[in-house]
């Protein structure tokens, strides 16, 4: 069975610094990458997507994501952060072909200080 | 313009009362999910639909239930047996495989 794993709960970065939130996912053939966005009492916003080609994908918002197959991970990335990023953060994967039911890792706050 | 509609936004239940979350969706999607959201538990699936008149059962089933008798719909029904109900409530749809689209929620509280 697919699953995934976001390391960290929380992350506290200052305003303007980089960010990387880490992923890794289990599944055993070429899987389907994806991180989202949550506001609080908010849906879930799509941010970037990998399903094959360049491992390095850009996204919305300034965010980009490396898929690392060697690693199995997908750790998103953003030069410089804004207040306004600050938000709960989850990584998917879903399966090739078959039944395609996305699963979703725990999530990672994000918290931002002026 | 396309997308998610889910409602209530807010939805207050008593003990003993079945309560039934809304799911509308215009995106032409073939698959429908539901998940459960609590704190520091991310997203467990609750059901899935991948075709009309069919669903499946998800990691938590117990104590919901579904039904999808129209592609666009496919509402949510809380039911007694389900001893823990608060949480927030999300619906999604995707044209598999590629990425789900989400509702905006329910959070469901039990008073």
């Amino acid at each position: 069975a697919q699953s995934v794993t976001q390391p960290d709960i929380h992350i506290t970065v200052s305003e303007g610094a980089s960010l990387e939130l880490r992923c890794n996912y289990s599944y055993g053939a070429t899987p389907y990458l994806f991180w989202y966005v949550q506001s609080p009492g908010q849906g879930l916003q799509l941010l970037l997507k990998y399903f094959s080609g360049d491992t390095l994908v850009q996204g919305i918002k300034g965010f980009e994501a490396e898929f690392k197959r060697s690693q199995s991970s997908f750790n998103l990335r953003k030069p410089s952060v804004h207040w306004s990023d600050a938000a709960e953060y989850f990584c998917a994967v879903g399966a090739e072909g078959g039944s395609y039911i996305p699963t979703f890792g725990r999530g990672t706050s994000l918290i931002v200080h002026p | 313009d396309g997308g998610i509609t889910q409602s209530p936004k807010y939805l207050f239940r008593k003990e003993g009362q079945n309560v039934t979350l809304s799911c509308e969706q215009n995106l032409n999607h073939d698959a429908m999910y539901w998940y459960r959201q609590d704190p520091g538990q991310g997203l467990r699936l609750i059901y899935y639909s991948q075709i009309v008149n069919d669903f499946q059962k998800g990691d938590i089933a117990e104590g919901y239930s579904v039904s999808r008798e129209k592609k666009e719909s496919f509402p949510l029904t809380v039911t007694s047996a389900q001893k823990n109900p608060t949480a927030f409530y999300l619906c999604a749809s995707s044209m598999t495989p590629i990425e789900a689209f989400f509702g905006q929620g329910t959070r469901l509280t039990v008073v």
